[in-house]
């Protein structure tokens, strides 16, 4: 059974720094792009960045609103995907769902986590 | 960046009725490579969401045939032929052929 655990999620003050956590089961960890996805409360749904696998790279892409303060990484050895979040802003208040990509091309995403909540308030 | 807008925003069906979504995007979904990447998410209360459609009509695995996708270009539907109890949430749907991914804002169907 394909399962994706987000952990690290919490309370931070603006400007602060939060790493989340995706821990993957239940599939070949290296053989997927993996992507992050949030939901401020309320909300609909913004991508936020996604990593390629190692055979097409590894490379990443992200959102206008991550670029330049978060970063995706993966580590296949432990099949956990990463999100690096620095310079926090009450605006990236939202929930965080990782999410396995299916799929080469597109957010084709089959299976997502529970999500973490991220607050970024003083 | 692709805009996608949804309608209606809200909607309530009886059910066993029929319900349908439209979806357009500010620019056209079809890529070279002849797939048109739109797809449909459904998050039902206190979920995550879920894939139901994807490259525009293609259902997705355990996806119940009574939801279907079609449209072209920059217009898009997503029916459902027969609304259950169960598929109550708030549908999205989004395109994938341009980065940054983006999203419509969703259309919460609930039943009468």
């Amino acid at each position: 059974e394909v399962q994706l655990v987000e952990s690290g999620g919490g309370l931070v003050q603006p400007g602060r720094s939060l790493r989340l956590s995706c821990t993957a089961s239940g599939f070949t960890f290296g053989d997927y792009d993996m992507s992050w996805v949030r939901q401020a409360p309320g909300k609909g749904l913004e991508w936020v960045a996604f990593i390629r696998r190692k055979a097409y790279g590894g490379t990443t892409e992200y959102a206008a609103s991550a670029k330049g303060r978060f970063t995706i990484s993966r580590d296949d050895s432990k099949s956990i995907a990463y999100l690096q979040m620095n310079s926090l802003k009450t605006e990236d208040t939202a929930v965080y769902y990782c999410t396995k990509r299916s799929a080469s091309y597109g957010p084709r995403f089959d299976y997502w986590g529970q999500g973490a909540l991220v607050t970024v308030s003083s | 960046d692709i805009v996608m807008t949804q309608t209606p925003l809200s909607l309530s069906v009886t059910p066993g009725q029929p319900a349908s979504i439209s979806c357009k995007s500010s620019q056209s979904l079809l890529h070279s490579d002849g797939k048109t990447y739109l797809y449909w998410y459904l998050q039902k209360p206190g979920q995550s969401p879920q894939l139901l459609i994807y490259e525009v009509s293609s259902r997705f695995s355990g996806v119940p045939d009574r939801f279907s996708g079609s449209g072209s270009g920059t217009d898009f539907t997503l029916k459902i032929s027969r609304v259950e109890a169960e598929d109550v949430g708030v549908y999205y749907c989004v395109q994938g052929i341009h980065l940054p991914w983006t999203f419509g804002p969703g259309t919460k169907v609930d039943i009468k």
